[in-house]
């Protein structure tokens, strides 16, 4: 059963245009959620993250959204660059303070 | 700060061999984690460790062993290694889940 979903593999866009990478979530527990980057031959880096008290979280060209009652993310990469095609991985955390659960990523391109 | 290291970077083994992925970290997290990642997929947890002495099974374990005498190293054992085990493995550590993973770079293992 899978807790956190990403249902688009990949994501082309134009640079300097916005990219929009969306997550489902189905466990109610969840009241974290983090989004992490991940490039080739590398390790995962953290990127951006939200508290489920918070609707919006913003760090300079990425923003991420939370619709809790659609128990829906998203995040907002604008204007996109070349150096961000990588893979995102959306993450959930709740109910306990050690584990997260990670959705299967979407492979963001962005052509210049 | 090096953060989360792995050893090593790749390696080859045959069918039947076993071998030691080593992971340290360095900033006293006491939660540590083993992940694979196959081709065009998302990460999977095979073990994780909430404390030196302390682990459990993640969602794919089989053919896998841990161990966790210190808070620093989170060794990844493959015992009878076979071809389904080709893969990309990531260790990484965490004070609390809120506050994302830390990953270290992977080791890509072949089986052949």
């Amino acid at each position: 059963d899978q807790q956190v979903k990403q249902n688009s593999p990949s994501l082309s866009v134009q640079e300097g245009r916005i990219s929009i990478l969306n997550c489902d979530y189905t466990n109610s527990m969840f009241d974290y959620f983090l989004w992490y980057k991940k490039y080739p031959a590398e390790g995962p880096t953290f990127l951006i993250s939200i508290s489920s008290i918070k609707d919006k979280n913003e760090d300079g060209r990425f923003t991420v959204f939370l619709n809790k009652s659609a128990k829906h993310l998203s995040l907002h990469i604008v204007p996109s660059q070349p150096g961000d095609s990588a893979v995102y991985f959306c993450a959930a955390s709740g109910g306990s303070n050690y584990k997260l659960t990670f959705g299967k990523g979407t492979l963001l391109t962005v052509n210049p | 700060n090096a953060g989360v290291t792995q050893t090593p970077k790749f390696r080859i083994l045959k069918i039947g061999q076993s071998m030691t992925l080593q992971c340290a970290q360095d900033m006293n997290h006491n939660y540590m984690y083993w992940y694979r990642q196959d081709p065009g997929m998302g990460l999977k947890l095979i073990y994780y460790s909430v404390g030196a002495g302390i682990t459990d099974k993640g969602e794919v374990p089989n053919g896998y062993n841990v161990s966790r005498s210190t808070t620093e190293d989170f060794p990844l054992r493959l015992e009878l290694a076979a071809p389904s085990q080709t893969s990309v493995y990531f260790c990484a550590s965490s004070l609390d889940s809120r506050y994302g993973y830390t990953f270290g770079s992977g080791t890509r293992l072949t089986v052949v």
